[in-house]
């Protein structure tokens, strides 16, 4: 069956960390994976979008790879802040459905302690 | 405006009751799609409307969910005879036409069925 996995418990990390994600699926072949963060009461805010084609994308303090032979993506925050806690969603198109029909992970909650 | 709006907010409702929830996309944006996200569980994709083509449906749990969208402005996801798993937070998100654009959301409109 399909599916898209990621950490359901929290990760809690303390301040100039470094915080991994990880994103794992399952049966899917997507062209692109974007990572979103959402905080409580909030809908999602689109944060990257990575290519079958790119191994890593970067902006700021966020970097994500993708390896589409281990069907995984890590999304990483350096020096984290308490600003960064949220919950972080990842999220995979179905490919070849010639529209953005994305699948959602539940999300990982990342907690940054000062 | 500047973001995707949804109302109302809350939405409080008898089991058995009709309820109507509204999206204002972004101006501009041909795509508009609905996701349903309980509680502490990802996005689950509803339904999508592109431009004037016929809308996906495929997401659309049962035929009490129906969904209508004015051109490419308002859409409005009508749930009739509630049920209380029907309680969740109804997320909207639009984009832009064309492959791998990112979707901005609303807030959610969260429904409580009691």
């Amino acid at each position: 069956s399909q599916k898209i996995e990621q950490n359901s418990e929290a990760l809690n990390i303390q301040e100039g960390k470094t915080a991994t994600l990880t994103c794992n699926y399952t049966n899917y072949s997507p062209a692109y994976l974007q990572w979103y963060r959402q905080d409580p009461g909030r809908g999602p805010v689109f944060l990257l979008l990575i290519r079958e084609n790119e191994k890593e994308k970067r902006k700021e303090r966020l970097k994500v790879t993708f390896d589409t032979t281990l069907k995984q993506s890590l999304f990483h925050i350096t020096a984290s802040q308490p600003a960064d806690s949220a919950t972080y969603l990842c999220a995979l198109d179905q490919g070849n459905t010639g529209f953005q029909k994305l699948v959602f992970g539940t999300g990982t909650r990342l907690l940054v302690s000062p | 405006g500047a973001g995707v709006s949804q109302s109302p907010s809350n939405k409080v409702t008898e089991k058995g009751k009709d309820v109507e929830l509204r999206c204002d996309p972004i101006s501009g944006h041909t795509a508009l799609y609905w996701y349903r996200q309980r509680l502490g569980q990802g996005l689950e994709f509803l339904i999508y409307f592109q431009g004037n083509s016929a809308p996906d449906k495929s997401g659309l749990p049962s035929d009490r969910f129906s969904a209508e969208r004015t051109g490419e402005s308002v859409s409005t996801l009508t749930i009739q005879r509630t049920q209380q798993e029907d309680s969740a937070v109804y997320l909207c998100a639009s984009s832009l036409e064309g492959l791998a654009s990112l979707q901005y959301f609303g807030a959610g409109t969260r429904l409580s069925v009691l």
